[in-house]
């Protein structure tokens, strides 16, 4: 079936801005997961939904940032007031019941703050 | 807090040479260890995890928890193993030895394999 699924592949936004990416997980993953991927920090955990849980939102790294799952499936990543630090492709990943199985990551999105 | 660390960003070897990536973490409790590849215009993908003691593509890694090490081997690299290689960790908690959701990466190796 088809994997999981970011949009908009590329984003490029103006400095303070707020930005919206989305994620479709693979159907019937419970677990979701948001890593950002930047030259200088490598691959960064974000924040992390499993289920009717609260997320563990232990990894974002500004109140600027904020995500939500709706009904269980598609997620959003807003980035409000967008800084040019914030350019880096955002990768989303789930799995099957969370923490004990692989997770497929998306292709990502590409997100440049000029 | 745990750590993972990968000290080399860039490793070149030549096709049929053996090739290692390494991989350290600090954590003082039960890890959890991958290796994550992403070839070139491609997804992250998972490559092997520790407790599955498989080789995959000829890649294998044994977790050593003296040395805090997780190395990835392979004894004769290929031009197609080209590709970015993640270390990541996950912590074990609980008394039924779940891992916690999510991955702490390293930095990442770029391994390049000349024909």
């Amino acid at each position: 079936g088809a994997g999981v699924s970011q949009s908009p592949s590329n984003k490029v936004t103006e400095k303070g801005k707020d930005v919206e990416l989305r994620c479709d997980p693979i159907s019937g993953h419970t677990a979701l997961y948001w890593y950002r991927q930047s030259l200088g920090q490598g691959l960064e955990f974000l924040i992390y939904f499993q289920g009717n849980s609260a997320p563990d939102k232990s990894g974002l790294p500004s109140d600027r940032f904020s995500a939500e799952r709706t009904g269980g499936s598609v997620s959003t990543l807003t980035i409000q007031r967008t800084q040019q630090e914030d350019s880096a492709v955002y990768l989303c990943a789930s799995s099957l019941q969370g923490s004990s199985y692989e997770q497929y990551f998306g292709p990502g999105t590409r997100l440049t703050v000029t | 807090a745990q750590r993972v660390t990968q000290p080399e960003k860039l490793l070149s070897v030549f096709k049929g040479a053996p090739v290692e990536l390494k991989c350290n973490y600090s954590y003082s409790g039960s890890p959890e260890l991958f290796w994550y590849v992403q070839y070139s215009r491609q997804r992250l993908q998972l490559l092997l995890r520790h407790i599955s003691r498989e080789s995959i593509k000829g890649f294998t890694a044994d977790l050593n928890k003296g040395e805090t090490s997780f190395h990835l081997k392979k004894p004769f690299a290929q031009e197609e193993d080209s590709a970015m290689y993640y270390c990541a960790f996950k912590r074990v908690v609980g008394a039924g030895g779940t891992s916690y959701g999510k991955l702490t990466f390293g930095q990442g190796t770029i391994l390049t394999v000349h024909p």
